[in-house]
């Protein structure tokens, strides 16, 4: 079956930068695009963007167009957001979801809480 | 970028009773290309992701308890959750994704009267 595995939680410095895993399993890799979503305390669901793991092609949210990066390990089946300069508006669980058909999200990891704090 | 605006807040309905949620997109989110509606709606419980419940609007995703119902088209969607149960009690949200950035609504908190 699909099955979606993000890394443990985290705890950063205002500044820092954070890797994040989500490794992938049961279907072709290359087959379906992947998002990360994040939801922050007392907001709703972000989307932060998207990555083609047949060509490494990513899309970003403009909000945060500069500080997120997607990137991908076919070998692995494995895909990573990187975030950099840490606020502490970016305290939130974040997800990983791959897509059903169109841009619907059937399966998600368990999700990743990182808090931002001095 | 397609702002989704979900109502109401928060809702409390009687076991057994029926539950109505409402997503106005900003814009249409009909594909005609597919003759499809790129809207999807999910069920969060606390401590857990959002769960899949409907998408292209109307279409039940599998596994899902027939209770559960999308309708509506273009910018005017709705999710019924008929005989209301227990385990219903969670957070909703709908979903464009016609367009990037995807969106979701504020979200509407479900509890039992």
């Amino acid at each position: 079956q699909v099955v979606l595995v993000q890394s443990g939680a985290e705890v950063k410095m205002p500044g820092a930068s954070l890797r994040m895993s989500c490794m992938t399993s049961g279907y072709s890799f290359t087959d379906y695009f992947l998002h990360w979503l994040r939801k922050a305390p007392g907001h709703g669901l972000e989307w932060l963007g998207l990555i083609n793991p047949r060509s490494g092609t990513t899309t970003y949210a403009q909000k945060l167009e500069g500080r997120v990066t997607l990137t991908r390990d076919a070998s692995s089946a494995t895909v990573y957001l990187h975030v950099s300069s840490l606020k502490s508006g970016d305290t939130a669980v974040y997800y990983c979801a791959r897509e059903g058909r169109d841009g619907d999200y059937k399966y998600w990891g368990q999700g990743t809480l990182v808090t931002v704090s001095a | 970028e397609i702002v989704m605006t979900q109502s109401p807040e928060s809702l409390a309905v009687s076991l057994g009773e029926t539950a109505t949620i409402n997503c106005k997109p900003s814009q249409s989110v009909f594909y005609n290309a597919k003759n499809k509606n790129y809207l999807a709606w999910y069920q969060q419980r606390p401590g857990q992701p959002p769960k899949l419940l409907v998408y292209w609007a109307s279409t039940r995703e599998s596994g899902v308890p027939d209770r559960f119902t999308g309708s509506g088209s273009g910018t005017d969607f709705t999710l019924t959750i008929s005989s209301l149960q227990a385990e219903d009690v969670a957070l909703y949200y709908c979903q464009q994704y016609y367009s990037t950035p995807y969106t979701f609504g504020q979200g509407t908190n479900l509890e039992i009267k």
